[in-house]
């Protein structure tokens, strides 16, 4: 595809139920990124993770909150036994991994979940 | 660590006025800067960077000049549009790192 696309584009669910967000990334992008973004706050690094590399996982709030990527492909963010304040819109990033810092990040549309 | 500050928002503007957003940042050794926009309903989209001091990094008549002794990277604009009105959000990355800081963005409105 021609960017970054995530799905599904929105989600309702009901506080303890567990939720599973998906991020395709631009085709050749070795380095993804999942963030969050809660309403009128800035972006909250969750996870990292580039190429066959072990992810960085340093950002994850808390152990009901995992990520999986196989090779350069598809993401899934899972988050267990959601609550209430893991209400936010959660964005996916993918980038070609060039190291220095210059790398330019791609963004995706956004999930944005709601737990009831 | 490093961290990013923006001017609150939002900023309510008339078509063609000139616009300026502050962002400050402080990081670890020499990082690079970055504007990005989200418009409504959008993902961020990269607006703009500079990867040294006193470069200068311009898209879509935006621009913003790296200023290290300041350590300032406002976003200015000499003439806003409606289709303008969006959020900005000022960006770093240190060298070396593979994960950036954010601010926490502001919002521009611009009527006509």
């Amino acid at each position: 595809g021609a960017g970054v696309s995530q799905s599904p584009s929105n989600k309702v669910t009901e506080k303890g139920k567990d939720v599973e967000l998906r991020c395709d990334p631009i085709s050749g992008h070795t380095a993804l990124y999942w963030y969050r973004q809660r309403l009128g706050q800035g972006l909250e690094f969750l996870i990292y993770f580039q190429g066959n590399s072990a992810p960085d996982k340093s950002g994850l709030p808390s152990d009901r909150f995992s990520a999986e990527r196989t090779g350069e492909s598809v993401s899934t963010l899972t988050i267990q036994r959601t609550q209430q304040e893991d209400s936010a819109v959660y964005l996916c990033a993918s980038s070609g991994g060039v190291a220095g810092g210059t790398d330019t990040q791609y963004f995706g549309p956004g999930t944005r979940l709601t737990v009831l | 660590g490093d961290s990013v500050t923006q001017m609150e928002g939002p900023v309510t503007l008339s078509e063609e006025a000139f616009l300026t957003i502050n962002c400050t940042y402080t990081a670890t050794g020499y990082p690079s800067l970055f504007w990005y926009v989200q418009y409504p309903g959008e993902g961020l989209q990269l607006l703009l960077k500079a990867t040294k001091a006193d470069d200068k990094g311009s898209n879509k008549g935006f621009e913003a000049t790296y200023r290290k002794e300041t350590t300032s990277f406002h976003l200015e604009k000499g003439s806003v549009q409606v289709s303008d009105s969006a959020v900005y959000f000022c960006a770093l990355r240190s060298g070396g790192s593979y994960i950036p800081t954010f601010g926490r963005g502001t919002s521009l409105i611009v009527h006509p």
